[in-house]
């Protein structure tokens, strides 16, 4: 079965320092997002993309982030400068057709901020 | 805003025992709601869905009946494995002219099956 995959698993990066997580979707899939699970809290939407662009964000998701499709196949997060508060879990997902199918996640970057 | 509740974790049961962790919700419209699964070191996993009011979800022994009465969708399953531990996470989506919106997910239940 086709399956989300996140890069790396754990990155560990000095606060301050920008930060790339990357994610390859499933390959047919035209809508993408970003969560984030901060440990012990609950899984939180950062962002939603489709056709290029950011169709939705929330609040979280200030001007520290980014996201960009650079080719046909992955999908970044970028946070500019990070902070102590950005240690969290990031799990991409992709879905086909938001009416009908359900967002496949990937296993998630751990990252860590010192 | 929109909101999902679960019950409190950590549950610990014994292998055949009964299943249920307890899920409600508040939306504004009518979301579909979904039970995701995270098994240790892995990602999130949808286990079952249900998009619309008395529907009912299934997958690998587990269901859940979307109640738009009581605003519940709980997961149950009549004699849990040692396979199925791991954390358990309800969310909703709301429906906007037939398309889905973000997820918006509870805070997990961990889940431990003792043999």
């Amino acid at each position: 079965e086709p399956e989300v995959t996140q890069t790396p698993s754990h990155q560990v990066t000095q606060m301050g320092q920008e930060v790339i997580l990357r994610c390859v979707p499933i390959s047919n899939h035209l809508y993408f997002y970003w969560y984030r699970q901060i440990l012990g809290q609950k899984v939180e939407f950062l962002v939603s993309f489709y056709n290029n662009e950011i169709s939705e964000k929330s609040e979280i998701f200030d001007d520290q982030f980014s996201v960009e499709r650079p080719d046909g196949s992955n999908f970044t997060l970028k946070i500019r400068s990070t902070k102590l508060e950005d240690s969290a879990m990031y799990f991409c997902a992709s879905t086909g057709d938001r009416g009908n199918q359900p967002q496949h996640f990937g296993d998630g970057t751990r990252l860590s901020i010192l | 805003g929109d909101s999902v509740t679960q019950m409190e974790g950590p549950v610990t049961l014994s292998e055949e025992a009964f299943l249920t962790i307890n899920c409600t919700y508040t939306a504004t419209g009518y979301p579909s709601l979904f039970w995701y699964v995270q098994y240790p070191g892995e990602g999130l996993q949808l286990l079952l869905k249900a998009t619309k009011a008395d529907d009912k979800g299934s997958n690998k022994g587990f269901e859940a009946t979307y109640r738009k009465e009581t605003t519940s969708f709980h997961l149950e399953k009549g004699s849990v494995q040692v396979s199925d531990s791991a954390v358990y996470f309800c969310a909703l989506s709301e429906n906007y002219g037939g398309s889905q919106g973000n997820l918006i997910f509870g805070k997990g239940t961990k889940l431990s099956v003792k043999p």
